[in-house]
Formats: structure tokens, sequence, C-alpha cells
């Protein structure tokens, strides 16, 4: 069936530096969502994509789809402690399907 | 608005025992679906439903079945249950049957001894 390969599936940085999540199909996605889930809380939604080569800002984030609809990323600049938590993408088409999602942690 | 409600919070069964899990979407949403979150497999869809029909359906053995009412509370029944069945089991409403974001409630975490 079909599925979103998400990489890398962890990733430690220093409070400050960037951080990237991409998030890769092998058929093409009609859409892509991400979400956010902080340690201990439930998922919560951040961006919708679903325009070929879409590009879209939310202050320090920024979210890729990819030419192909194949591919999606999340960015990153400046991270905070506040960004801690696991980043999830999804496909939200004829079924649901989730990442394995990126889990952040930020060194102080 | 109330966000989504899911009952009970924790609840611990034994294997070969039956549990019920309770939805209840923001008002308005008569989209909710089901997922079974556990460290190692990330998110899995259950299955979702839209006005008390089941739209579509995961890779989960019948053992998972589910419910809407009319009033879009969802329920989700899990028979015979094994100790992998223990995991974090979260819904999510949405206002549209297509590709609206999701609003997950706050989940159960179901341990099975």
């Amino acid at each position: 069936g079909q599925q979103v390969m998400q990489i890398p599936q962890y990733q430690h940085v220093q409070e400050g530096e960037d951080f990237t999540t991409y998030c890769n199909s092998s058929t093409t996605l009609s859409n892509i969502q991400w979400y956010k889930q902080r340690p201990g809380g439930h998922p919560v939604f951040l961006i919708q994509l679903v325009k070929s080569g879409e590009v879209k800002k939310q202050k320090r984030l920024t979210f890729q789809f990819g030419e192909a609809k194949k591919n999606s990323s999340l960015h990153i600049t400046a991270t905070q402690t506040t960004d801690v938590g696991t980043y999830f993408c999804s496909n939200r088409d004829d079924k649901i399907i989730f990442g394995k999602g990126t889990r952040l942690h930020i060194l102080p | 608005k109330a966000g989504v409600t899911q009952t009970p919070r924790y609840l611990i069964k034994t294997r070969g025992q039956q549990v019920t899990l309770s939805c209840s979407p923001i008002s308005g949403h008569r989209s909710v679906s089901w997922y079974q979150q556990t460290p190692g497999q990330g998110l899995q869809f259950l299955f979702e439903y839209f006005s008390e029909t089941q739209r579509n359906k995961g890779n989960f053995p019948g053992r998972f079945s589910g419910r809407q009412f009319s009033n879009s509370r969802s329920e989700m029944n899990v028979s015979t249950l094994e100790l992998g069945d223990s995991a974090l089991y979260l819904c999510a409403s949405s206002n549209t049957g297509g590709s609206g974001k999701l609003f997950f409630g706050s989940g159960t975490q179901l341990s099975v001894l």
C-alpha cells in the first residue's frame, strides 16, 4: 500500500541551529499535511500543501511540496526549545497515511 | 468551541478481554478517524467514519471495529485483546470527509496485561 517515508527518525541540534525533516513517497500525493506532537501531547496540525512546488512559511518554519508531488520538507530556522517534539507528515486521500515522524531534540 | 474529547484517558485490560473507546468530535465535524500510536510504528490509521458510514479502513485485523452515531460521536471496539494492542489510541475529527485538517483528541492509553 501507499507509504510515506520520513527521515531522519531522530535529530539532535544545538539551540539556534537549523533543522530539516523530509517526507518521501513512491507515488504522487494529492496533498501533504504536517503535524507536530509535543512530548506527552497529541498531534497538532501545522499546514497543508496541495500544489506542485508550493512553498509556505510560518514564522521560522518553511514547508515545501516537491514539483512531482512525491516529496515534502519542513525546515526550521534557528531552532528554539519550544520546537521540541515529533514532526509528522501525512497524506489524506482514500486512506490517511502518516510518516513515522522525526523526533527533534534541542540541546541548550 | 470544545475540542475533541476521548474517554477514558487510561485503561488497563487483560488478554482476551474486549474494550470500547469513545470519541466526541468538535461540534459540527462529521468525520472521525482513529489511529493507533506505538513507539515503533508511529501513527497507524485504523478507520474513518463520515456521517455514520465507514469511509476507509486501514490494515488492522477484524478484532478492531468502530461505529459512528447520528450525533457524530464515535466508538472503537477491540475484541480479544492481545499484548500487542497496548498503545495510545487517538481519534481525530474533521469538518470534511476529504482533505481537511485533523483535530486530535488527547487519546486513550490502553495497557494490555
